[in-house]
C-alpha cells in the first residue's frame, strides 16, 4: 500500500499564477479531504468528498479555490489566481468513510504539498 | 462553540522522562478522539484513537491516552520519552456527524522537544 500520494511536494510560483495540487487516495477509501496548514491558522479543513461528491466546502477560503474529484483515485485542488497569503502546506487525506463502519473514521494523510507564492 | 484545545504550545522534556500532553474538547456529545504526530516535513501519522469502551487506549510507539468524560479531556502519555519522539502532536475530534464524512477538527498542536 503506497499510502496517500500527493504531488508536487514543493511548488514555488509567482502571484497571479495558477496552481494545481494533486492527490491519489488509498485504493478503496471512499472519503477524501483537503487540509491547509499554516503557522497562523494551524490545520484547516478546506473541503471533503464522499464517493467523489463534494460534501462540505465551507472551509474553502474564496472563489479562487476549487477542488474536483473526477474519479475515486484522483483529486485536484486548484488556486487561480494564487496570492502570497496562499503559501502553506496543503495536505490530502483519505478514509474508508461511510462504507467502513465505526472503525473507518481514521484519516490517512499524504506527505503534503508545500506551496510558496512569491 | 465546538472546539479542541491544546493548552501547551511547547513542551520540553528530558530523554527518559515521562510525558503528558493535554487535550480538551467542547462538544455536545462524546466525539471520536484522535492523536496524530507530525515530524518535520512529513504528514500526520495516527498514534491512537478512541471510539468507545475502555477509556485507556494504547497506541503506537509506546503512547497511550485516557479519555475522561467528566473533564472532557483526552490526554496523551508516554512513560519514558525517546529523542525520536521530538515532533508536533495534534489532538483531533470527529463530532460524528450524520450523513457521512469524518470531519476532523484539529487542535493547534503541541511542539515536543526532547533534551538529551
Amino acid at each position: 500500500d503506497a499510502g496517500v500520494i500527493q504531488s508536487p511536494r514543493h511548488e514555488v510560483t509567482e502571484m497571479g499564477q495558477e496552481v494545481t495540487l494533486r492527490c491519489k487516495p488509498i485504493s478503496g477509501h471512499n472519503s477524501l479531504f483537503w487540509y491547509r496548514q499554516t503557522m497562523m491558522r494551524g490545520l484547516e479543513l478546506l473541503i471533503y468528498f464522499n464517493n467523489n461528491v463534494p460534501i462540505d466546502d465551507s472551509g474553502m477560503p474564496e472563489d479562487r479555490f476549487s477542488a474536483k474529484m473526477p474519479n475515486a483515485s484522483f483529486s485536484t485542488l486548484k488556486i487561480q489566481p494564487s496570492e502570497p497569503r496562499d503559501s502553506a502546506v496543503y495536505f490530502c487525506a483519505s478514509s474508508l468513510g461511510t462504507s467502513g463502519g465505526v472503525g473507518a473514521n481514521v484519516l490517512t494523510f499524504g506527505a503534503g504539498s508545500r506551496l510558496t507564492v512569491l | 462553540a465546538q472546539s479542541v484545545t491544546q493548552p501547551d504550545i511547547h513542551i520540553t522534556v528530558s530523554e527518559g522522562a515521562s510525558l503528558e500532553l493535554r487535550c480538551n474538547y467542547s462538544y455536545g456529545a462524546t466525539p471520536y478522539l484522535f492523536w496524530y504526530v507530525q515530524s518535520p516535513g512529513q504528514g500526520l501519522q495516527l498514534l491512537l484513537k478512541y471510539f468507545s469502551g475502555d477509556t485507556l487506549v494504547q497506541g503506537i510507539k509506546g503512547f497511550e491516552a485516557e479519555f475522561k468524560r467528566s473533564q472532557s479531556s483526552f490526554n496523551l502519555r508516554k512513560p519514558s520519552v525517546h529523542w525520536s519522539d521530538a515532533a508536533e502532536y495534534f489532538c483531533a475530534v470527529d463530532p460524528i456527524l450524520t450523513g457521512g464524512g469524518n470531519k476532523l477538527t484539529f487542535g493547534t498542536g503541541t511542539q515536543l522537544k526532547v533534551e538529551l
